[in-house]
C-alpha cells in the first residue's frame, strides 16, 4: 500500500518555482523520502531524496517538516522540459539489510509558457 | 549511475503467448527489480532478482506467471506467461545502488506491452 499521497495534477508558469506536496503521515523515523520523476514514454528519473535534514541538488531542493509527515519538492525555475509525472516515494525496510520503494500515484505536473 | 537497457521497447502479442523482456546493465549489480506500471497508474514491484539465488515476488505476483532469469550480475530475464489483455502494461528493469544509507534506482526505460 502507498505511504504518500500527493495532488493529481498541478500547473506551474514557465520560470516560476513549482512546489509539489507530499503527505507521508505515517513514515517510520528510519525511512527516506525520495522523489523521483517520469516524462512521457521514459523511464522514472532519480531527483533527490531526504531523511530529516532539508536537500538541495542541482535540480530540485527538498524541504521536510519537523515531524515528517510532509515533504515538499521544489524545483526553483520550472522549464517546459520539467513537465511530467512527479513521484513522492517512501523507502522501507524489506526484511534483512533489504529496502522497497514504496511509490506514490504521483502528481502529474504541467509547465505552461 | 548505471545505462541500463531493456529489449524489446514495445510489443504487441497475442493472448495466451509469453514474451520474455530482457534487461542489460553496464556495470556488476547485485540486486535487480522487475516493476509493473499499468496504464496511467504508479509503478508496483513484482520481484527482486538476486544472482544465484531464487527471485522473491511480491504479494499478488507469483514465478508461474512472472518467471525471472538473473544469469550474472549485469543481465536478468522477465517473462510474462500465458498473457491476457490485463497484462498489458509497461514493464520495468531497475538496479540500485547503495553508498552507506543511500540507495539510489537508475530505471530502464521500459517494455511497453499491449496484448490482444
Amino acid at each position: 500500500d502507498a505511504k504518500t499521497t500527493q495532488p493529481t495534477s498541478m500547473d506551474c508558469a514557465e520560470g516560476r518555482a513549482a512546489n509539489l506536496p507530499c503527505n507521508h503521515s505515517t513514515i517510520s523515523g528510519n525511512e527516506y523520502v525520495y522523489w523521483y520523476r517520469q516524462i512521457h514514454s521514459q523511464g522514472p528519473q532519480y531527483i533527490i531524496h531526504g531523511l530529516k535534514n532539508n536537500e538541495t541538488n542541482e535540480m530540485a531542493s527538498l524541504i521536510i517538516t519537523e515531524d515528517r509527515k510532509s515533504s515538499t519538492l521544489i524545483l526553483p525555475h520550472a522549464t517546459l522540459r520539467d513537465t511530467a509525472v512527479y513521484y513522492c516515494i517512501v523507502r522501507v525496510r524489506n526484511g534483512g539489510s533489504n529496502y522497497q520503494l514504496i511509490w506514490g500515484a504521483g502528481t502529474k505536473l504541467i509547465i505552461k509558457p | 549511475s548505471a545505462v541500463i537497457s531493456q529489449k524489446p521497447s514495445r510489443d504487441i502479442c497475442q493472448r495466451g503467448t509469453s514474451l520474455t523482456i530482457q534487461c542489460q546493465v553496464d556495470s556488476q549489480v547485485t540486486m535487480m527489480f522487475w516493476y509493473r506500471q499499468q496504464p496511467g497508474q504508479s509503478l508496483t514491484l513484482i520481484a527482486t532478482a538476486n544472482q544465484g539465488s531464487e527471485a522473491t515476488y511480491e504479494s499478488g505476483f507469483v514465478i508461474d506467471k512472472f518467471p525471472i532469469s538473473r544469469p550474472n550480475l549485469t543481465f536478468s530475464t522477465l517473462t510474462v506467461s500465458n498473457m491476457s489483455p490485463e497484462d498489458s502494461s509497461i514493464y520495468l528493469c531497475s538496479v540500485e545502488y547503495r553508498l552507506g544509507l543511500n540507495t539510489e534506482a537508475f530505471f530502464g526505460q521500459g517494455t511497453r506491452l499491449t496484448v490482444v
